[in-house]
């Protein structure tokens, strides 16, 4: 079975705040990542948290993570039409495994 | 962050033909390189872990005649598809991996190289 799931869409209206959830299933990541790929693009790395760690703040995002529920967030505040893209949630345990990507399309 | 480069972004090659796509580290060196390959509207498939000097580590699935890796220095590393067919057009994208101590890598992806297979 996968190792990371996601919702695949979600759509907000500019300037609301979004939120991309991931569950994991494979406790031994010990970093969890949040990448964002637009069109045509590659990934890029947008923040990332420490397995030990429950919330980690970066400007507009904040990631949470509930080990117990292997759980992790991604919040984007003030979401902005160019953060309209396809958002990655990973998990590290020696190579990178991806859930299937949260497309995210914000409204004007 | 750290910049990875692909060449080329796209190609389109003819059935029965080889293609090499290039990945490079420009401004750290990668000991380790990974190769993925992304299907439209899908997630990234982990094909194969490039490693310097050595022979790549394929995942299961992933034909390693077919899909030859070469990572022969610290900031490059290739891929040749041989034999290309049009199910093998697809969207390759590589990673790099920078170790940041402690244990910890951050993973710094390329553009991707679309290839189209007529």
């Amino acid at each position: 079975g996968e190792d990371v799931e996601q919702s695949l869409f979600l759509s907000v209206r500019e300037g609301d705040s979004s939120v991309i959830n991931c569950t994991y299933t494979d406790s031994s990541s010990t970093y969890l990542y949040w990448y964002k790929q637009e069109p045509g693009a590659g990934l890029q790395l947008l923040t990332y948290i420490f397995s030990n760690m429950d919330m980690k703040q970066d400007q507009r995002l904040t990631v949470l993570l509930n080990k117990k529920d292997k759980h992790l967030s991604l919040r984007i505040a003030d979401t902005q039409t160019g953060d309209s893209a396809i958002y990655f949630c990973a998990g590290w345990r020696g190579d990178m495994r991806f859930g299937a990507g949260t497309r995210l399309t914000v409204k004007p | 962050g750290a910049v990875v480069s692909q060449h080329p972004s796209w190609v389109i090659c003819k059935s029965g033909t080889s293609v090499k796509i290039e990945c490079r580290s420009l401004d750290f060196q990668a000991t380790t390189m990974f190769w993925y390959r992304q299907f439209p509207k899908q997630s990234l498939m982990l094909m194969a872990t490039s490693n310097e000097g050595s022979k790549a580590t394929y995942e299961q699935g992933v034909e390693k005649d077919k899909f030859l890796i070469n990572h022969a220095s610290l900031t490059l590393s290739t891929l040749t598809v041989t034999s290309a067919h049009p199910e093998d057009s697809s969207f390759y994208i590589c990673s790099a991996r920078r170790p940041q101590g402690s244990g910890h890598y951050e993973q710094y992806f390329g553009p991707g190289t679309r290839l189209t297979v007529t």
